[in-house]
Formats: C-alpha cells, sequence, structure tokens
C-alpha cells in the first residue's frame, strides 16, 4: 500500500490570507484526488489530477500535480470561512475498483 | 440527487456486543467500500466490495465481516466489539471500470464502544 504524507497535519489562518497544502508520496501516482471534509459529512470530491506538472483551478482554489507525478498540492487565494474543513489527498491505485488510498488529511480552520 | 445513505448516525454499544452498521446507495454502483476514520490517521480501508455476495479485505479488516446480498446495500458487522473499535465509519460507493472514478460517501456512523 502505497504512503500518502500530508503536511501541514493543522492550519489555523485568519480570513483572506493564502494557504498551501501537500501531498508527497515516495512512489509514483498514476493519479490524485483530492477531497473535502466539512464537520458531519463525509468527503467530497474536488478535483482528478492525471498528468504530471498538471494545474487545474476550482474557483480560488489551484491545484498543482508534480512533474514526476510523486507530488502535489492544493492552493487556496483569500480564504474564507466556507474553506474551512479537512483536507484528503487519494491515491486511486491505477484499479478499476475505486480502491482509494488516503493521507492523514489537513483541517483546515478559517477564522472570520 | 445521488446518495449513500449509513442507517445510523451515532451509537453507543457494550464491549463485546454484536454491532452492524448499514448502508444503500441509489446510484446503481458495482463497487462498495467500508473505511474507518480515525484523528491523524485519514480514512482506512476495511473492506470492499465490486459486486454483490463478493468481498475483498482492505488494510485493517480485522475484527470486522461484511455482507453483500443486494447490489445496493453494504453491511459492516462487527462480531464482538471493542473499544478500539470506537471510531467514525464511513461507506463509500464508485463506479467500476474508471480508473480515476470518483468515490461518494455517506455522512458517516460514529460508534463509541463502552
Amino acid at each position: 500500500t502505497q504512503l500518502l504524507e500530508q503536511s501541514p497535519q493543522f492550519l489555523s489562518i485568519q480570513e483572506g490570507e493564502n494557504l498551501t497544502v501537500y501531498c508527497n508520496s515516495s512512489s509514483v501516482f498514476s493519479s490524485l484526488q483530492w477531497y473535502r471534509q466539512e464537520p458531519g459529512e463525509g468527503p467530497v470530491l474536488l478535483v482528478t489530477v492525471v498528468t504530471g506538472g498538471e494545474v487545474k483551478k476550482l474557483k480560488r482554489l489551484t491545484f498543482q500535480f508534480g512533474d514526476a507525478r510523486k507530488d502535489s498540492s492544493l492552493h487556496i487565494t483569500a480564504a474564507q470561512p466556507g474553506d474551512t474543513g479537512l483536507y484528503l489527498c487519494a491515491d486511486p491505485g491505477g484499479t478499476s475498483y475505486g480502491k482509494l488510498t488516503f493521507g492523514q488529511g489537513t483541517i483546515l480552520t478559517v477564522h472570520p | 440527487d445521488v446518495k449513500v445513505t449509513q442507517s445510523s448516525r451515532y451509537l453507543v454499544k457494550r464491549t463485546g456486543e454484536k454491532v452492524f452498521l448499514e448502508c444503500v446507495q441509489d446510484m446503481d454502483h458495482e463497487n462498495m467500500f467500508w473505511y474507518r476514520q480515525d484523528p491523524g490517521l485519514g480514512l482506512r480501508l476495511i473492506y470492499f466490495s465490486y459486486d454483490v455476495k463478493m468481498k475483498e479485505k482492505g488494510d485493517i479488516p480485522e475484527g470486522y465481516s461484511v455482507s453483500r446480498e443486494k447490489k445496493e446495500r453494504f453491511s459492516l458487522i462487527l462480531e464482538s466489539a471493542s473499544t478500539n473499535q470506537t471510531s467514525m465509519y464511513l461507506c463509500a460507493s464508485s463506479l467500476q471500470g474508471v480508473i480515476t472514478g470518483e468515490l461518494f460517501f455517506g455522512e458517516g456512523s460514529r460508534l463509541t464502544v463502552l
């Protein structure tokens, strides 16, 4: 099972600040997914990145996949309290069974 | 609206009791999963199923079993609950044949074993 390391584990920031969350592995990812989990809810998919060097944007969120496909980052610009939640990266493992391996997550708190 | 429904949001059980956690999805997905979520450990896969009556062990299957008698329903069973099984349990489903397919999660079942 591939190990995914996320950093930082906790982030507490003020509204309007920028932040970056990282996801790293010693092995090459076939692809990578980012999920957000709000309190009391299950995780929800934000994005899937597939190609090395790929950049995807989702409003104020920018996702980057490393050139070597061994790391990924999530950057949030001008964070808002609604961004508060647990951010998880996940490796689909290249099978059609959808069996994901998750990182340990980053807990983000954005204060008004 | 697609939905994964877990039968109980909160359960409190005693050590040694048998516990059933049920999950139903309405998306006709072939794949279903049970994950356990603990602080600082992310989500860890307990069991998954890619077809009716089929099951595969995940990373932490010890102390758990599963049942999939119908395509839409996947049950997690704790034969004899222990305190170290106190956790949040998440059920998920996905379409088969899509390598980058999205997992759809339920809202979770928080189990406390006393």
